[in-house]
């Protein structure tokens, strides 16, 4: 069964801090892997698309990796702002339509504090 | 920042009543998609699009209805809500499967 499993279900962190949120996947075939983030009461932004032949992607504080071979992927936030408090969704794409069907996890619950 | 409005943003109706979500994008997506969020579980898949005229049913049962007669609109409909289908409704378009979903910022349907 194609599933997207992520951790924590959430976390609690101090401003400046790191942090690395998991996910796990066993959607095949695999197609891309994808972080979004979804602010309280909006809908969620693109943070990075992943492909089977890249191993890390960054968007400014945010960096997502991918190890394709043991379906898990992170993505790490660097010195944590106020503004990052949000949930992290991990999307997998498999390719078995032209559609390219979509698996959600449930999404990791960052909050930030002062 | 993405250009896909939702409208309403919140709606508290009564059981029985017809109602239309309303979305719409101006980055010339062929495809868009519905799907339903609830709090602390995935976003689930019940309507999409590939173009203009074309419609199809996503994965998780919906009442609900769809019509995509202009590129730029992908109004939903429940003919007669009920409490059952209370829940956050998010409308998304794209320009192709390996290209990031563009989502709207939702509405929140109450049913009572």
């Amino acid at each position: 069964k194609n599933q997207v499993e992520q951790s924590p279900q959430s976390l609690i962190i101090l401003e400046g801090k790191n942090c690395t949120l998991q996910c796990n996947y066993t959607v095949s075939p695999f197609s891309n892997l994808r972080w979004y983030k979804q602010d309280t009461g909006r809908g969620p932004v693109s943070l990075t698309i992943m492909t089977f032949s890249e191993n890390t992607k960054s968007n400014g504080r945010y960096t997502a990796t991918l190890d394709a071979d043991t379906k898990q992927s992170s993505l790490h936030i660097t010195a944590s702002q106020l503004s990052d408090s949000a949930s992290y969704i991990c999307v997998v794409s498999d390719r078995g339509s032209t559609l390219g069907r979509l698996y959600f996890g449930r999404g990791t619950q960052l909050t930030v504090w002062p | 920042e993405a250009d896909i409005y939702q409208t309403p943003r919140y709606l508290v109706i009564g059981t029985g009543k017809k109602i239309t979500l309303e979305c719409s994008q101006t980055m010339g997506h062929d495809k868009m998609y519905w799907y339903q969020q609830d709090p602390g579980m995935e976003l689930h898949l019940i309507h999409y699009s590939y173009g203009v005229n074309s419609t199809e049913k996503g994965d998780l049962s919906s009442e609900s209805t769809v019509s995509r007669i202009r590129t730029e609109h992908f109004p939903l409909t429940l003919e007669s809500a009920r409490p059952s289908h209370t829940s956050q409704y998010l409308c998304a378009s794209s320009s192709g499967p390996n290209s990031p979903l563009h989502f709207g910022n939702g509405t929140r349907l109450t049913v009572t």
